[in-house]
């Protein structure tokens, strides 16, 4: 399977810990994305990589969280002192973008965060 | 910047019927739309795109959406639903950041 993975799949925590999630995007993709989805709703944006350049950090993004995509490559996201409020699903998505096109974006599978 | 709205959380239709999900949209500048579709315990799947072109754009499985710029319209289309289209479907828009709409759950009934 040559699409967007995401692991853990699924992640409870108590208040406060600290977790990581990990996305692998499609492998030519140059262009990542993470998003966060509650019940109900539609998917967030939260934050954009162009290689391993952070572009863009939506205001939902707070202290407690942050993002890396060291080279280029794979990316992490990092939660702090989760709170409960943090519980969601959190998507990453990648895209093919050339010049000032961005190419349609392929999401993974989601990591589904539960805070307890 | 751009938003997207779904006026109907829900659509059910009968299989071999007709479906349309409806989509409007609000830009500052040229509109960049997709539709994706959300099945139970999966990550959302890219079904169509309107960039530039054609008004009537064909996607993936049969979909296609209609763009209305005097109506600020991107509907989506199947002209006859099946029972595994039954899932979760959502209206983006937007450029790097998609900005989704709520979603719109459809029910095929057989």
């Amino acid at each position: 399977d040559t699409g967007v993975s995401q692991d853990p799949r699924h992640k409870i925590t108590k208040r406060g810990q600290n977790v990581t999630f990990r996305c692998d995007p499609i492998s030519e993709h140059n262009r990542l994305y993470w998003y966060r989805q509650t019940l109900g709703q539609g998917p967030e944006f939260l934050t954009y990589f162009q290689n391993e350049a952070q572009l863009e950090k939506s205001r939902l993004l707070s202290d407690r969280f942050s993002a890396e995509r060291p080279k280029g490559s794979f990316s992490t996201l990092e939660i702090q002192r989760t709170e409960q409020g943090d519980s969601a699903m959190y998507l990453c998505a990648s895209s093919l973008g050339l010049g000032g096109l961005f190419g349609e974006q392929f999401f993974g599978p989601g990591t589904r965060l539960t805070v307890l | 910047a751009q938003s997207v709205a779904q006026p109907e959380d829900q659509v059910n239709v009968a299989e071999g019927n007709p479906l349309t999900v409806k989509c409007t949209y609000s830009v500052s500048g040229n509109p960049y739309l997709f539709w994706y579709v959300q099945y139970p315990n999966r990550g959302l799947q890219f079904l169509l795109k309107y960039i530039t072109g054609d008004n009537l754009v064909k996607g993936s499985y049969g979909f296609e959406a209609e763009f209305n710029k005097s109506q600020t319209s991107f509907h989506l289309k199947k002209p006859s639903a099946l029972v595994s289209d039954s899932a979760l479907y959502f209206c983006a828009g937007g450029d790097y950041k998609l900005s989704f709409g709520a979603g719109t759950t459809v029910t095929v009934r057989a």
